[in-house]
């Protein structure tokens, strides 16, 4: 594997369900984000880990949680989801120092 | 405050003729700028990039982009379009130069849609 991948691809989940989305880098890197493309709006930066810690939670709901165990994965815990977050969940990952980020394939989350 | 515009949601061009969107940003100090490109279920892919360097930037599948300080602007320009160039494109905006942590500031997007 090369780059960043994502894991599952399609995910659908009922508002009662908990489920994680996973993230994996192979790039070396050790700054890892979680974005939200939902339709017509801008992707939204909801998390960023450096170095392992949390760094910044953008006014996400506490129905996300995010968990990175080491420098190469992250994870996004999902549970009692409401039909607005239905959206395409993008990780990302970047060496600090660089502005440069390198995104994963992303994830389409349906919440029925 | 960082933001970045695309003019224009959605355009329209015929294989072979000029691709040009637009992009703007504010920014308080000298930005970095990013063009990337989203294909259908995918992730996105890096294009090109501004990072003070010259000023015309060149990046992949023939695509290159002129940073104008004066305008505030960033367009992407390719002299001919390919019907494989479809896909969304964003523009971004970093100014957390000099620190640890590069933070990405995205416009909406725009739609290329290309006619044979």
């Amino acid at each position: 594997e090369t780059g960043v991948t994502q894991t599952p691809r399609h995910l659908v989940m009922g508002m009662t369900n908990k489920k994680s989305l996973k993230c994996e880098q192979h790039l070396g890197h050790n700054a890892m984000y979680w974005y939200k493309q939902s339709a017509k709006k801008p992707l939204e930066l909801m998390f960023v880990y450096s170095l392992e810690e949390r760094v910044e939670n953008n006014s996400v709901p506490s129905r996300f949680s995010p968990e990175c165990p080491n420098s190469s994965h992250l994870f996004l815990h999902l549970h009692t989801l409401q039909p607005e977050d239905s959206a395409l969940y993008l990780c990302a990952s970047s060496q600090m120092g660089t502005d440069t980020q390198y995104f994963g394939p992303g994830t389409r989350l349906t919440v029925l | 405050a960082q933001s970045v515009t695309q003019l224009g949601s959605h355009v329209s061009v015929s294989e072979g003729a000029l691709v040009l969107l637009r992009c703007n940003y504010s920014s308080s100090v000298p930005p970095y700028l990013f063009w990337y490109v989203q294909y259908p279920n995918q992730g996105l892919q890096l294009l090109l990039k501004y990072t003070s360097a010259a000023t015309l930037v060149k990046g992949i599948n023939g695509f290159e982009a002129e940073f104008k300080k004066s305008e505030t602007s960033f367009h992407l320009t390719k002299p001919s379009a390919h019907m494989s160039d479809a896909a969304e494109y964003f523009c971004a905006v970093s100014v957390d130069r000099g620190s640890t942590l590069g933070r990405l500031y995205f416009g909406r997007g725009t739609q290329l849609t290309v006619w044979p």
